[in-house]
């Protein structure tokens, strides 16, 4: 069954830790993506990777970290320096990496602070 | 960034009544993405549009794309309780750019 696997699907931060959200894919694609929803509101790209060992910042990147160490996984640490890290993340893919490609979501990662 | 509004932010109807949602931008756009999230869910692609004055349909969705290439609409007929959700455009400049995302127009349906 392919498809973008997230976990976990709750997580709860204390304060100064950092947290890692985990994204995992058997699509084959080559780029993968995280982003940020807050309630009422659209996506924001945080990270995105267009090939293994490399990886861009999106509009959003500070306080958070990602590595892509393998083509199928790209983890997102939300660190202690994002002072607000209470939303819905969310895992995407597509096999290129285009912006003229349709993009494949994680069933999400919601993230509260306690 | 690209700018992209969307408009309204959030729609009641009754069951059976039409429902349209725009995306506007002040730049040319390459192409235009619609996504559906329904409640607790992940966004969902919908559909692409390329060509300036395009328009597709999806059984009673009709998706249209501006003759500037500068805005889209998505309207839905006679609208169904499973219509409910939150529906995104996502635009691009061109195929090297990354999409940026419009705030959503949340849609609710009463039965």
């Amino acid at each position: 069954d392919g498809g973008i696997t997230q976990s976990p699907k709750y997580l709860f931060r204390k304060e100064g830790q950092n947290v890692t959200l985990s994204c995992e894919q058997n699509l084959n694609h080559d780029a993968m993506y995280w982003y940020r929803q807050d309630p009422g509101q659209g996506l924001r790209l945080i990270y995105y990777s267009q090939i293994v060992n490399d990886f861009q910042k999106g509009d959003i990147a500070e306080g958070y970290s990602v590595s892509r160490e393998k083509k199928e996984s790209f983890p997102l640490t939300v660190t202690s320096a994002q002072k607000n890290p209470t939303a819905f993340y969310l895992c995407a893919s597509s096999r290129y990496g285009t912006a003229n490609e349709k993009l494949f979501f994680g069933s999400g990662t919601q993230l509260s602070v306690l | 960034g690209q700018q992209v509004m969307q408009i309204p932010q959030y729609q009641h109807v009754q069951e059976g009544e039409d429902f349209t949602t725009y995306c506007n931008s002040s730049t040319t756009l390459s192409n235009i993405q619609w996504y559906k999230q329904r409640p607790g869910g992940h966004p969902v692609f919908l559909i692409q549009l390329v060509k300036s004055g395009e328009v597709k349909k999806q059984k009673r969705l009709t998706f249209q794309f501006g003759e500037a290439k500068k805005n889209s609409s998505l309207h839905i007929t006679a609208t169904q309780t499973t219509d409910v959700g939150t529906y995104f455009c996502a635009v691009s400049l061109n195929a090297g750019n990354m999409l940026t995302f419009g705030g959503g127009t949340r849609l609710m349906v009463k039965p």
